[in-house]
């Protein structure tokens, strides 16, 4: 099974910053594989990024993606309040997919 | 729009079965590939396997042995059983609808709290 290895796990941010989270797979993936969401408490699971790259339909501007290969990254430009959440890499490039551990982002 | 929604026990028994139910509303369970993903306690997910638009169907290898989905077109829902499980199986189980082609989730029901006890 590929293993994604996410970091940090948690986050602390004050609004207006920017974050980054990681995505290391123990694999190389197509990078149309893989993707970001983002689980809100009490919540479901929304995707955010899909392939990389690409947001969601009715993501805002500051979420982005990019990487390739083994090593993918996840960005927040501004941070705002809502965004608090925890934040999960997934892979569908083989079975079993899996998910990171999860980066949990909190504001200060 | 699309609409999932999970339904079933919230508490079975150490080596009984789970059995959950996903109705799908807004497209049909005969396009794309349905899937079960689930949350632990402490917050690690695991992809458990899907059913495609055919019926084929493809399963964590960690829970091959147990695990089955079938589904029900005509009321357009489909089931996941999860036989003898223990209370490492404690969860909260989601359905979703997996992209066909970079299997990516983008529809997701609201969860269901299972737990193992006796």
């Amino acid at each position: 099974a590929i293993v994604l290895n996410q970091s940090p796990s948690s986050i602390i941010a004050s609004q207006g910053e920017k974050v980054t989270i990681t995505c290391r797979a123990s694999s190389s993936i197509s990078s149309n594989y893989l993707h970001w969401y983002q689980q809100k408490p009490g919540a479901f699971p929304k995707l955010v990024i899909y392939s990389t790259s690409y947001r969601a339909s009715g993501v805002p501007s500051r979420f982005s993606g990019s990487g390739s290969g083994t090593s993918y990254s996840f960005t927040i430009s501004r941070v705002e309040a809502e965004d608090v959440a925890t934040y999960y890499c997934q892979q569908g490039s083989s079975n079993p997919h899996t998910f990171g551990a999860g980066t949990k982002l909190e504001l200060k | 729009e699309v609409q999932l929604q999970e339904s079933g026990p919230g508490l079975v028994k150490p080596s009984q079965s789970l059995s959950l139910t996903c109705s799908v509303t807004g497209y049909s369970i005969t396009s794309n590939y349905w899937g079960w993903i689930r949350k632990f306690p402490g917050n690690k997910m695991e992809w458990m396997g899907y059913i495609s638009y055919s019926g084929s169907t493809s399963y964590n290898p960690s829970l091959k042995s147990r695990i089955s989905i079938t589904r029900d077109t005509s009321k357009n829902q489909f089931f996941l059983q999860l036989n003898s499980v223990t209370t490492e199986d404690t969860a909260t189980y989601y359905c979703a609808r997996m992209n066909s082609g970079y299997n990516w989730f983008a529809y997701w029901g609201q969860g269901t709290l299972v737990t193992v006890s006796s």
